[in-house]
C-alpha cells in the first residue's frame, strides 16, 4: 500500500526566502506525481505534474524534482512572496492500478 | 475553458439522512474522480472513473456509499445513510484520461453531519 509523507507539515518564512518542501513515497513503482495548493476553503490548485520518466519540471518560481528510485521528490519556491502562503500537497499515481495517494500537505506561511 | 463544477457547495443534514453531490467535469475529460478530505488531512481517493466505468472503488464504503457516471460525462456522489464521520469536504476532480495526465480539481462540497 503506497504511503506518502511530507515534511515539514507547517512551515514559516519571511517573504524573499527560497524554500524546499519534501514528499516521500514508499512504493516507487509510479507512474507520475503531481504537486497542488490548496488555498483555505479552495479546491485544488495544479501546479506541477512530473512523469516517472522525467527528473524535473519547472513553472515560474516553481521546480519540482523527481527522484524515483529513492521515492522523493522535492518542491522548491524561489523569492517567496505572501501570495504563496497556502497549503502545498503532493500526489502520487501508482503505475499499476492508476490509484491516487495523496500526502497531508505541508502548510506554508510567508511573512511580508 | 470552464473548470470542474460541483454542487452545492455546502450541505448540513443530520446523522441518517441521505445527501447526494453533483460533478460535471471539464468538457472531453475522460477521467472523473471523487475524493474524501478530513480536516487535517489529504484527499482520499473514493472513486475513479474512466468514461461511464469504474476503475477504482477501492476505499468507498460501499454499505453507505454510491456513485454513478451517467454517459460518461455528470457524475452524482450519495451517501445514505450519513454518519457524523462523514462530515469532511467532498472533492471532484477530472483529467484527459489515461495515466499521464493531471488533474483537475473543483471547488468542493462542504458537508457537515450533526
Amino acid at each position: 500500500k503506497q504511503e506518502v509523507t511530507q515534511i515539514p507539515a507547517a512551515l514559516s518564512v519571511p517573504e524573499g526566502e527560497n524554500l524546499v518542501l519534501n514528499c516521500s513515497f514508499t512504493d516507487s513503482a509510479i507512474y507520475n506525481l503531481q504537486w497542488f495548493r490548496q488555498d483555505p476553503g479552495k479546491g485544488l490548485t495544479s501546479l506541477l505534474l512530473i512523469q516517472s520518466s522525467q527528473r524535473e519540471q519547472t513553472s515560474g518560481r516553481l521546480n519540482a524534482s523527481l527522484d524515483k528510485s529513492s521515492g522523493r521528490s522535492t518542491l522548491y519556491i524561489a523569492a517567496s512572496q505572501p501570495g504563496d502562503s497556502a497549503t502545498y500537497l503532493c500526489a502520487v499515481k501508482d503505475g499499476g492500478y492508476q490509484k491516487v495517494t495523496f500526502g497531508i500537505g505541508t502548510k506554508l506561511q510567508v511573512i511580508p | 475553458e470552464a473548470g470542474v463544477a460541483q454542487s452545492p457547495r455546502y450541505k448540513i443534514i443530520e446523522k441518517r439522512q441521505s445527501v447526494a453531490f453533483w460533478c460535471n467535469p471539464i468538457s472531453g475529460h475522460a477521467t472523473l474522480y471523487w475524493y474524501q478530505q478530513i480536516l487535517g488531512q489529504g484527499p482520499k481517493l473514493l472513486i475513479q472513473f474512466q468514461n461511464n466505468g469504474v476503475v477504482d472503488d477501492s476505499q468507498l464504503p460501499k454499505d453507505r456509499f454510491s456513485a454513478e457516471r451517467l454517459k460518461g460525462v455528470d457524475s452524482t456522489l450519495k451517501i445514505q445513510p450519513a454518519k457524523l464521520e462523514d462530515s469532511a469536504v467532498y472533492l471532484c476532480a477530472s483529467s484527459l484520461g489515461g495515466q499521464g495526465w493531471e488533474q483537475y480539481f473543483g471547488p468542493g462540497t462542504r458537508l457537515t453531519v450533526t
